[in-house]
């Protein structure tokens, strides 16, 4: 069956370090994966996207790497702050024939926090 | 600039009634979607129009369920004689158009069924 996991535990780290965030999927052929941000009470917010055909994206303190082979994405915060504390969802989009069709699936989250 | 809204942000209905959700989506996105969020998972894709076509309705969980964008930009989405287990949060995204393009999300309906 398709399954897509991110760490289903809360990650607490420490202001300052780098956060890394898992996200496996299984029985799915994506041709793009994008990783958005929830806070409590709100809609999700995009942060980054990744194409099939890339390895690695960067924004500012955030990177994204996108690995087809092994079905995995690791997203990462470097010089982590309180303010940074959220749950992180990636979600998959893929294509049907030459389009593309922006539904997503999503995993179910993983919840980070930050202290000061 | 203004972004989704969604109205209500809550709505509490009997067991057994009619709601209607609405989306106004951001004025010109082509593309606009519907997902249901159970509280500690990730949001779940229910259908998605282009303009005013409702292309893929494959996550709607039941007949129960319907959505319309009659003029290519407000949408609603229906739930008929709603039970316990629709009780969840109904986000709404508008995007620019279908593909890889990020979706903007609005602050989504919180529905409890009693």
């Amino acid at each position: 069956s398709q399954k897509i996991e991110q760490n289903s535990e809360a990650l607490n780290i420490q202001e300052g370090k780098t956060a890394t965030l898992t996200c496996n999927y299984t029985n799915y052929s994506p041709a793009y994966l994008q990783w958005y941000r929830q806070d409590p009470g709100r809609g999700p917010v995009f942060l980054l996207l990744i194409r099939e055909n890339e390895k690695e994206k960067r924004k500012e303190r955030l990177k994204v790497t996108f690995d087809t082979t092994l079905k995995q994405s690791l997203f990462h915060i470097t010089a982590s702050q309180p303010a940074d504390s959220a749950t992180y969802l990636c979600a998959l989009g893929w294509r049907i024939g030459s389009s593309n069709t922006g539904k997503l699936i999503f995993g179910q989250g993983t919840t980070l926090q930050v202290k000061p | 600039g203004a972004g989704v809204s969604q109205s209500p942000r809550y709505k509490v209905a009997k067991r057994g009634q009619d709601v209607a959700l609405r989306c106004d989506p951001i004025s010109g996105h082509v593309s606009l979607f519907w997902y249901q969020q159970a509280l500690g998972q990730g949001p779940e894709f229910l259908t998605y129009f282009q303009n005013e076509a409702q292309l893929d309705k494959s996550g709607l969980p039941s007949d129960r369920f319907f959505a319309e964008r009659p003029e290519g930009s407000v949408s609603t989405l229906k739930i008929q004689r709603t039970q316990q287990e629709d009780s969840a949060v109904y986000l709404c995204a508008s995007s620019l158009t279908g593909g890889p393009y990020e979706q903007y999300f609005g602050p989504g309906t919180r529905l409890t069924v009693t």
